[in-house]
């Protein structure tokens, strides 16, 4: 099993750039999420899905967008860069409800310059 | 979403037992107490999670109080490679949020 492979691992976007996180999971997971990491700090929720078709807004949804068209991949898309989202983003997944664990991608480390 | 209180930071000798403390008042009967842990540059990695009673894995053990307002991740033998940063969550529904978990120093 692959576990949560997220791509690409590193990244330096120009302001004003587009990109896509991606993230895939193999474990046939209703739930995922996306989290960013700042220097320092833990985890914030950017978006999370519960299902193929549904998404709802985290703790800092702003400057995201995401959607949830299988349930093997969960996408973070940037459609406008700032150098405020230079972040650290990790994907992760799990079975839904409050007795399962989750599982972390490896993370992306972006940039914006 | 329900608040836990962890430590900034602990630290312990190597192959002695730690115990890692955090409190969360505001638990709901329906919280699940999850903890993690984040090595340094990498994602964070399931630990283990309790509702009532205490539980045990291959990793570390968890104690939960009996008015679930407070519990203990146990770390029985630590080693070098369990210096982390361990976030105690409550889990109740849909999502879980992080706050800034307790960085752990082994001292060799």
């Amino acid at each position: 099993n692959a576990g949560v492979t997220q791509t690409p691992k590193f990244q330096v976007l120009k302001t004003g750039q587009s990109m896509t996180l991606q993230c895939a999971q193999d474990m046939n997971h209703e739930y995922m999420s996306w989290y960013r990491q700042d220097p320092g700090m833990g985890l914030r929720l950017i978006h999370y899905s519960v299902g193929a078709g549904i998404t709802d807004q985290g703790e800092v949804p702003n400057g995201y967008n995401v959607s949830r068209s299988t349930t093997e991949d969960f996408p973070l898309r940037l459609l406008s860069a700032a150098p405020s989202q230079t972040s650290v983003y990790f994907c992760a997944s799990s079975f839904f409800g409050p007795y399962y664990g989750y599982t972390f991608g490896s993370g992306t480390r972006l940039t914006v310059v | 979403d329900a608040k836990t209180t962890q430590p900034n930071s602990m630290e312990s000798n190597e192959e002695e037992p730690v115990h890692l403390p955090c409190n969360h008042s505001t638990i709901s009967g329906t919280d699940y107490i999850h903890w993690y842990r984040q090595l340094p540059s990498q994602g964070p990695e399931y630990v283990i999670h309790g509702l009532t009673s205490n539980v045990n894995n291959r990793m570390a053990s968890l104690a939960i109080a009996e008015d679930r307002k407070s519990s203990t991740l146990i770390l029985h033998r630590a080693t070098l490679r369990d210096a982390a940063v361990y976030y105690c969550i409550l889990h109740r529904d849909d999502k879980i949020i992080f706050g800034k978990g307790t960085r752990l120093h082994i001292l060799p």
